[in-house]
């Protein structure tokens, strides 16, 4: 079957650098999706890795090795607005995207 | 980026009520759209991929008598909740994907409360 894996909840320091992890079975893939969802609200996208290696943009960062089925996402000089949760979704063959359950970011002063 | 619209924000009603939430893609024409719920702490649920003049197609267990998706338009996708119940009380999402493909914008989502 298909399926994501990623961590329920972190917690991290205002200023800080926090990597949330992502692991992937899909039938199938077309890339990897990283979305920020705040509370009560709907995903915003943040980035998409088709290719190994890394892409960077601004404070954020993500991951990509599809020979391990992983990806992460790097947050940089975190601010008290980035708690969020971050969701991870992977494209499958079909371009269906299969969603992870999300990882609760909280920040600490 | 593409922009969702979904309207309302917000709704209460009373049980065995329906209800309908509207979808519209503002800048781009989506043959494809998503509804998904999610409830309290946890992730996005697929419910149905809605299709432009066609017949939605709905996930495993979602009761397509209950929720009816309506995609008359390239723009516009319709989820009505009829009868509805305090258990279908759920924050509900759209999305589109430009050429069904690439990132998926969300609409606003509506916070439905069933009383």
């Amino acid at each position: 079957g298909q399926n994501i894996d990623q961590p329920t909840e972190m917690t991290a320091t205002e200023g800080a650098i926090v990597q949330i992890n992502c692991t992937y079975q899909t039938s199938g893939f077309n890339g990897l999706f990283w979305y920020q969802q705040h509370a009560g609200e709907a995903p915003t996208f943040l980035s998409y890795n088709v290719l190994d290696g890394l892409e960077e943009k601004g404070r954020f960062s993500s991951f990509l090795s599809r020979s391990k089925g992983y990806s992460y996402l790097l947050l940089k000089e975190l601010q008290m607005k980035d708690s969020a949760s971050y969701l991870c979704a992977a494209s499958d063959s079909n371009y269906q995207l299969i969603w992870g359950a999300g990882t609760k970011l909280i920040i600490k002063p | 980026g593409a922009v969702v619209s979904q309207h309302p924000s917000w709704v209460i009603c009373k049980s065995g009520t329906s209800v309908k939430i509207e979808c519209r893609s503002l800048d781009f024409q989506a043959t494809t759209m998503f509804w998904y719920r999610q409830f309290p702490k946890q992730s996005l649920m697929l419910m149905a991929t809605s299709n432009e003049g066609s017949k939605a197609t709905y996930e495993q267990g979602v009761e397509k008598d209950k929720f009816l998706i309506n995609h008359a338009s390239l723009t516009l996708s319709t989820l009505t909740v009829t009868s509805a119940h305090p258990e279908d009380s759920s924050f509900y999402i759209c999305s589109a994907r430009i050429g069904g493909r690439g990132e998926a914008f969300f609409g606003q989502g509506t916070r439905l409360t069933v009383v």
